[in-house]
């Protein structure tokens, strides 16, 4: 298994351009999640997915929109990137949202937007 | 959703076991403790969870108070790898969001 894979590694931005964040899982799992990370801070939950063709917003979900038409897929997308979403960018994924769940985390993104 | 309470900052000798407390006074009945840890310039990862009872794994050792409004993480003997942030997390319901905060810096000295 390649557990959870995400693309690019690294992303520049200008403001205003708009790009995809992609997250892969080749582990069945129905939970997905996308967390960003900014310098010095905790993550926070930007969306998650129950399963296929449901999503919810976290806590910051401004600025970003979600889709799951497969159960291996959950790209996030930013629709006019701005400076404060300059950050690292985490997907995740585990079996189920029970939370007796492990959640296993991607090696993220790092997306520069001036 | 609950909140939990840790130290900012926590030092450790190499070899020594290290107790990283972590307080959830909010903690409901459905509410499981999880533990995540992150290591420079990478993601998180799992390393324990439990809902009641004491629980260890090849990582770690987590102990939960009875009245389960506090619990301890346990490194039984620190290495200079197990330097990181470690999350303690409540988890709940069906969505089972994982909300993390600020985390404790744990620093292991040689």
């Amino acid at each position: 298994n390649a557990g959870v894979t995400q693309t690019p590694k690294f992303q520049v931005l200008k403001t205003g351009q708009s790009m995809t964040l992609q997250c892969a899982q080749d582990m069945n799992h129905e939970y997905m999640s996308w967390y960003r990370q900014d310098p010095g801070m905790g993550l926070r939950l930007i969306h998650y997915s129950v399963g296929a063709g449901i999503t919810d917003q976290g806590e910051v979900p401004n600025g970003y929109n979600v889709s799951r038409s497969t159960t291996e897929d959950f790209p996030l997308r930013l629709l006019s990137a701005a400076p404060s979403q300059t950050s690292v960018y985490f997907c995740a994924s585990r079996l189920t949202s029970g939370s007796y769940n492990e959640q296993f985390f991607g090696p993220g993104t790092r997306l520069t937007v001036l | 959703d609950a909140k939990t309470t840790q130290p900012n900052s926590m030092e450790s000798n190499e070899e020594e076991p290290v107790h990283l407390p972590c307080n959830h006074s909010t903690i409901s009945g459905t509410d499981y403790i999880h533990w995540y840890r992150q290591l420079p310039s990478q993601g998180p990862e799992y390393v324990i969870h439990g809902l009641t009872s004491n629980v260890n794994n090849r990582m770690a050792s987590l102990a939960i108070a009875e009245d389960r409004k506090s619990s301890t993480l346990i490194l039984h003997r620190a290495t200079l790898r197990d330097a990181a942030v470690y999350y303690c997390i409540l988890t709940s319901g069906n969505t089972g969001k994982l909300i993390f905060g600020q985390g404790t810096t744990l620093q292991v000295k040689p």
